[in-house]
């Protein structure tokens, strides 16, 4: 199976801030990789796929970036309502993989 | 615009069964859910996103994780738009909130829309 590591595991940031968070996969999976924000009580939220293609209705401060094991998520100026954890997702595989998360707080 | 509502989730007996539904209305586009690839995916307490299973538009393809394999059955009715997640021998680490989520019409497996989750606890 393909292995999603990602990090930080936390990050603390205010607001206005531009954050980069990483996701890392044990082997190639050349852009198969999707970004979901999850909060507490409330459903998986898909930001990113195909690494850079951002999704419909999802605010432009989100960005995706990275081709085989490497990939960044960055928000630019951070809103209030972007606290939450970011999860990666390989779909290379039929073996789907998600890495354990980052969480971003409020410093 | 989709919407997925999932159901069945509750108490189970370490060794029990369950079977979990997820109904599906709306559209993508011009496609249905009968175009659409389907998955279930979980998050056990104070963990990540685990994915569970997929399948395919007609049934014929069905991938699931190691650790459920031979235990759980996923399925769909597609003239009543409905998915389901057998669960059998179910054990303590299956204890999570099981959501439903749709897929694109090609086995590009990143998830566009979910439901708001369903929640699944084995405990004697």
């Amino acid at each position: 199976d393909i292995q999603m590591t990602q990090s930080p595991s936390t990050l603390s940031a205010y607001v206005g801030d531009r954050v980069t968070m990483t996701c890392r996969a044990s082997q190639s999976i050349s852009n198969s990789l999707a970004w979901y924000q999850k909060k507490p009580g409330k459903a998986p939220k898909i930001l990113i796929y195909e690494a850079s293609r951002l999704e419909g209705g999802v605010p432009s401060r989100f960005s995706g970036s990275g081709s085989g094991t490497e990939f960044t998520l960055t928000i630019s100026n951070l809103q209030p309502d972007d606290f939450a954890t970011y999860y990666c997702q390989q779909y290379k595989s039929y073996s789907i993989t998600f890495g354990p998360g980052t969480k971003v707080d409020i410093k | 615009d989709v919407q997925l509502v999932e159901s069945g989730g509750g108490l189970i007996q370490p060794g029990g069964s369950r079977t979990l539904s997820c109904s599906f209305s709306g559209s993508v586009s011009t496609f249905t859910f009968t175009h659409l690839w389907m998955t279930w995916v979980r998050q056990a307490p104070g963990k990540g996103l685990e994915w569970v299973a997929n399948i395919n538009q007609g049934g014929s393809e069905k991938y699931y994780v190691d650790s459920v394999r031979g235990r759980f059955t996923i399925s769909r009715d597609n003239a009543n738009n409905f998915l389901y997640l057998q669960m059998s021998s179910l054990r303590v680490d299956d204890t999570a909130i099981y959501y439903c989520a749709r897929g694109g019409t090609a086995s590009s497996w990143f998830w566009e829309d979910w439901g708001q989750g369903t929640r699944v606890t084995v405990s004697a």
